[in-house]
């Protein structure tokens, strides 16, 4: 079974700052995807950025950006030029792109609190 | 606003009572999840339907139950509640089957059980 790991619970930042999410993952296949999704206080659910395995270039979405190494399995967020409004719990999220039994299922981390200061 | 639409938003009920949780997915998508999120577990996969069939199954007690109708909307059963079934129960949708587009998550039920 596949597992997601945030290290991270809680992190903060300066407004315009940088700040980097770090997410690690454990599986065993080969092609699969990698997201990151923020919850706001309203709990909404949102999605930030998505990365397919099997491309090597690194997705990148307006502020965000992510380093996404498959052989340490490693996925991290990098918030560019943070923002108040990018304050949030942030989840990273693994999808097997199997289908078979898993199908639209993803297995999400615990989650990391990002507190962003004026 | 993601287009999916949940109902309640907010739940209060008393320990071996059951309740139903509505979903509506966007216009358009055929595949609904359900996801459980807890302090103490996280955000938990339940249950996947697609076009009124179940689809996956992931960590759903057998108090639980789903179902999808022909107008697509779906709704969560949980029965005999607990303390511990207390969370915030999301509904997600999408195009298709195996998630190779966007999930959409709506704004989720608050559950509480007292």
């Amino acid at each position: 079974a596949q597992t997601v790991t945030q290290s991270q619970p809680e992190m903060s930042v300066q407004e315009a700052e940088t700040v980097t999410l770090s997410c690690t993952y454990d599986t065993s296949e080969s092609d699969y995807y990698l997201f990151w999704y923020k919850q706001p206080p309203s709990r909404q659910m949102i999605l930030v950025i998505r990365q397919e395995a099997y491309k090597q270039q690194n997705a990148t979405e307006n502020r965000f950006s992510v380093n996404f190494q498959k052989a340490a399995k490693s996925f991290s967020l990098k918030i560019s030029d943070s923002q108040l409004g990018d304050a949030a719990m942030y989840f990273c999220a693994y999808r097997s792109a199997d289908g078979g039994t898993s199908y639209g299922k993803l297995t999400f981390g615990q989650g990391t609190i990002l507190t962003v200061h004026p | 606003d993601s287009g999916v639409t949940q109902t309640p938003k907010h739940l209060i009920t008393a320990t071996g009572q059951r309740v139903t949780l509505r979903c509506s997915p966007r216009s358009g998508d055929l595949s609904v999840y359900w996801y459980q999120q807890s302090l103490d577990q996280g955000l938990q996969f339940l249950i996947q339907y697609y076009n009124g069939e179940e689809r996956a199954k992931g960590n759903i007690l057998e108090r639980f139950s789903a179902q999808q109708f022909p107008d697509l909307h779906s709704e969560l059963n949980l029965s005999s509640l607990e303390l511990g079934d207390s969370a915030l129960y999301f509904c997600a949708s999408s195009v298709d089957e195996a998630l190779r587009t966007e999930a959409f998550f709506g704004q989720g039920t608050r559950l509480t059980v007292v």
